[in-house]
């Protein structure tokens, strides 16, 4: 089955603790991006890459480092977490930046 | 910068009515793609539909059709024969030749039985 994977769905933790949050896809895209999802706010790109080893940043890319060594792998790492970082994050995966978006299920993330 | 806005936090409609979101974006750039995605309770994110800006036909796919208006910068979604299952939250999203995506802060949609 087609389908873009992160773990964990939940994740609590506290302010300073690294964490990273992981991206996985088997549908061979090329395209794959971060996203944050915010009350009022909408979905805002953190991150994205366009293939192995060429990634850019997004509109909201403050705080955040990803890595893309292998074409299905995108992790999103928080070297260390701030409060303000609580939010619910998006992997996707697509062809190209103009194709259709495949999501992952989301991260709800709480830093106390 | 590229922006997307969608000036409807909230919009209510009939079941088998008709229903359209709005969508206005900003930006310089003649080639580029639009889309509308669903987000239903479950929080997944569904690609409703996709206009490529140099198509000057508005996009269709079953219930759902888009209105789109390039001099004005307007991608508006409408939602025909309304049903329960359409309750979800909206998002408008533009896609950069910088291979940037920017969404809309989003339009709940809510379905009356």
């Amino acid at each position: 089955e087609a389908q873009v994977t992160q773990n964990p769905r939940y994740l609590i933790t506290v302010t300073g603790k690294k964490l990273t949050v992981t991206c996985s896809q088997n549908m061979n895209h090329e395209y794959m991006s971060w996203y944050r999802q915010d009350p009022g706010l909408g979905l805002r790109q953190i991150y994205y890459s366009m293939n192995v080893e060429v990634t850019d940043k997004g509109d909201v890319p403050e705080g955040y480092k990803v890595s893309r060594k292998e074409k299905r792998n995108f992790p999103l790492i928080l070297e260390s977490p701030s409060p303000n970082q609580t939010s619910l994050y998006f992997c996707a995966s697509s062809l190209t930046s103009n194709n259709e978006q495949f999501f992952g299920p989301g991260t709800r993330l709480t830093v106390l | 910068a590229q922006t997307v806005t969608q000036s409807q936090p909230e919009m209510s409609v009939q079941e088998a009515e008709t229903v359209t979101l709005s969508c206005t974006y900003d930006t310089s750039e003649s080639d580029y793609y639009l889309f509308w995605y669903k987000q239903p309770p479950s929080r997944q994110m569904i690609l409703v539909i996709r206009q490529e800006a140099y198509k000057q036909q508005n996009a269709t796919e079953n219930r759902f059709s888009v209105n789109f208006q390039k001099a004005a910068k307007s991608f508006s979604l409408k939602i025909s024969d309304s049903q329960l299952g359409d309750a979800a939250m909206y998002f408008c999203a533009y896609s950069t030749r910088g291979n940037k995506l920017v969404f809309g802060a989003g339009t709940i949609l809510r379905v009356k039985s």
